[in-house]
């Protein structure tokens, strides 16, 4: 099993709701990363979870919490986002933190904001 | 950071080799180069990555200058399932950490 699943594919949430975002691989991977990616621009790194632990927060704001339950999921909490937070989420792992490695990415989940 | 810099986009004939330059003139010694490529609307795909020596895999062929300055990703056999946005990053290492930086990409049109 060399996959990275995503769910769910779709989300539309009003900037009031509260909702979740969802990762998980069984490769026994103990790096995992959310990326966030507007259109027609490269992805960018949000969080680092190494050993379950976060260990890279790149300046995102708290309406964005992410989780990392066990070695297997990380979930990406989301709440009063605004408009333009509307972007494709893509979550991926690597096999060692800190070693380098190919990260292997799922398809990601193509959020809007209304 | 060692920053990317890479042609915006790029057309290539089926069949042939497509080769994709990036400079990356403020490489550390211990930082290897990776490139990743997204096909539309899907995440990114790991392709290959070197550190000095030249590499090779079932994809793509990695030639690496002496200096270290710059790279060339070589796909041998251009399909117009190769038509993507094609990413060349220096891994950096923080505090035990990998960090992947995109940059901008070449967009890579495979012509018929």
């Amino acid at each position: 099993d060399t996959e990275v699943t995503q769910t769910p594919k779709h989300l539309v949430m009003g900037m009031t709701n509260k909702k979740s975002l969802k990762c998980e691989q069984h490769m026994g991977h103990r790096a995992m990363y959310w990326y966030k990616q507007k259109a027609k621009k490269p992805p960018e790194l949000m969080f680092v979870y190494s050993y379950e632990k976060l260990s890279i927060n790149e300046s995102v704001p708290s309406r964005f919490s992410p989780e990392c339950p066990n070695s297997s999921l990380l979930n990406l909490h989301l709440h009063a986002l605004q408009p333009e937070d509307s972007a494709l989420y893509l979550c991926a792992s690597t096999r060692t933190p800190g070693q380098g490695g190919e990260q292997y990415f799922g398809p990601g989940t193509r959020l809007t904001v209304t | 950071d060692a920053k990317t810099t890479q042609p915006t986009s790029m057309d290539c004939a089926e069949g042939r080799a497509a080769n994709l330059p990036c400079n990356h003139s403020t490489i550390s010694g211990n930082e290897y180069v990776y490139w990743y490529r997204q096909i539309h609307s899907q995440g990114p795909q790991y392709i290959i990555h070197g550190l000095k020596n030249n590499e090779t895999n079932e994809m793509a062929s990695l030639i690496i200058t002496e200096d270290r300055k710059s790279s060339t990703l070589i796909l041998p056999h251009a399909t117009l399932r190769d038509t993507a946005v094609y990413y060349c990053i220096v891994l950096r290492t923080v505090n035990r950490d990998d960090k992947i930086i995109f940059g901008k990409g070449t967009r890579l049109h495979i012509l018929p």
